[in-house]
């Protein structure tokens, strides 16, 4: 069984600060995506990343970046220069690529972050 | 993009009717739909997943005959809330899976309130 474990439930900054939200995963299948999702107040879920198991590459988009590690299975997110925006719940998750999986997502129980003006 | 919409977006009920939600895919062909369950300030806990044309397969601990779950055609599934009650009350969200492909769209979710 696949599990995420996201072990910041709360995080505080002032705007324009820096903030990595960490996300620690588990599987043993050799590959599986993992993602990013953003859900805001209104509780729709914003798609952010999705990273292939067989690509460590770290991405850039905006202000955001990923740093995805298999070697310590993370895949840590992180905001620069943050905006009171920025405020929302974000989710990680995992879904395998084996055949045959329906390939549901498995999420972390979310970090809270808030942006303060 | 791909657009996954839910209606409606907010229901209420009285405590022992039915409500149901619509998931539709609005732009692509969905073979597989995912309805998921989020209490307040919780994660998604997936409730089960549905395949056209087939019968849904539910997780563990999810009622099958309190959440019935139909997915008659490739761009619409819909999860029927039986016999609600005030702990039945909550935030559902469905995903879809394109045909062809890994990606996964999420509706807007529904926010269901028994009372």
């Amino acid at each position: 069984a696949q599990k995420v474990t996201q072990a910041q439930t709360e995080i505080s900054v002032v705007e324009k600060e820096d903030v990595t939200l960490d996300c620690v995963y588990e599987t043993r299948d050799t590959t599986y995506y993992l993602f990013w999702y953003k859900q805001p107040p209104s509780g729709e879920l914003v798609f952010l990343i999705r990273r292939n198991s067989f690509d460590e590459q770290n991405e850039i988009s905006g202000r955001y970046s990923w740093n995805f590690q298999k070697s310590t299975s993370s895949f840590n997110f992180t905001i620069t220069a943050s905006q009171v925006v920025d405020s929302a719940v974000y989710f990680c998750a995992l879904s395998l690529r084996s055949s045959g999986s329906a390939r549901q997502l498995t999420f972390g129980s979310g970090t809270q972050l808030t942006v303060l003006p | 993009g791909a657009v996954v919409s839910q209606h409606p977006s907010r229901v209420i009920c009285k405590s022992g009717t039915s409500v149901k939600i619509e998931c539709r895919s609005l732009d692509f062909q969905a073979t597989t739909m995912f309805w998921y369950r989020q209490f307040p300030k919780q994660s998604l806990m997936l409730m089960a997943t549905s395949n056209e044309g087939s019968k849904a397969t539910y997780e563990q601990g999810v009622e099958k005959d309190k959440f019935l779950i139909n997915h008659a055609s490739l761009t619409l599934s819909t999860l029927t809330v039986t016999s609600a009650h005030p702990e039945d009350s909550s935030f559902y969200i469905c995903s879809a899976r394109i045909a062809a492909g890994n990606t996964i769209y999420f509706g807007e979710g529904s926010w269901l309130t028994v009372v």
